[in-house]
């Protein structure tokens, strides 16, 4: 079982670019969740996707979007990149859209310049 | 509203126990959790206990659980050189997939 598997690791953009991250949930899971992890905090929670759909979404603005594929893989879009969006990004995968066993990925590190 | 606090800083020395602490304010959390960062990496899930439990043993890992003041702890037996590392209380929200996490309490183990 490779657990959850997130690409790239590591990812520079410059300001006002976009960016796509990607996440393969745990075997057996159906549910992605997504959090940004800035520097020296604990991870605030993006959005969530179960069922191929937006599920609950936390405090982001519009130009943080997702999808969810039939497969159960998502990817995380962000649009008009900001200096503030830097950050430690997670994926979390669980079972039919609950909290329960929540397994993170290494996350992806985002820097913009 | 949501909130999860921890204190940032523990240092204990090789062998001591160490206890980690965490207050949370939503009462309709149904799953608390603790889990483990090692630098540069994701989140490794320690263990969870269910909102209706007191306590919860997981070889050395021991999670207390005080509803009433919504307080939540986490003591680690024998502690280890490997076990320096930031450790992140979290509760799972009722009916929902989300997790509101602490800043995380920083663990640094002293030979």
């Amino acid at each position: 079982d490779a657990g959850v598997t997130q690409s790239p690791t590591h990812l520079i953009k410059t300001r006002g670019q976009q960016v796509t991250l990607r996440c393969s949930p745990k075997s057996g899971h159906d549910t992605v969740s997504w959090y940004q992890q800035a520097l020296g905090q604990g991870p605030q929670f993006i959005f969530q996707y179960y069922e191929e759909e937006e599920r609950q979404r936390g405090n982001f603005p519009d130009r943080f979007s997702g999808h969810q594929f039939p497969n159960y893989s998502s990817e995380l879009n962000v649009n008009a990149l900001l200096l503030g969006d830097s950050a430690l990004y997670l994926c979390a995968s669980s079972r039919e859209g609950m909290n329960t066993e929540a397994f993170f990925g290494q996350g992806t590190r985002l820097t913009v310049v | 509203g949501e909130d999860v606090e921890q204190s940032l800083f523990l240092s204990v020395r090789e062998g001591d126990s160490s206890v980690i602490n965490c207050t949370y304010t939503d009462s309709s959390s149904t799953y608390l959790y603790w889990y483990k960062q090692e630098p540069g990496a994701g989140l490794q899930l320690l263990t969870y206990i269910f909102s209706n439990m007191d306590m919860k043993q997981d070889q050395r890992l021991t999670v207390l659980l005080n509803k009433k003041d919504k307080h939540l702890s986490l003591r680690i037996a024998d502690t280890q050189t490997g076990d320096s590392a930031i450790y992140f209380c979290a509760e799972g929200l009722r009916n929902t997939g989300k997790l509101i996490f602490g800043q995380g309490t920083t663990l640094q183990v002293k030979p």
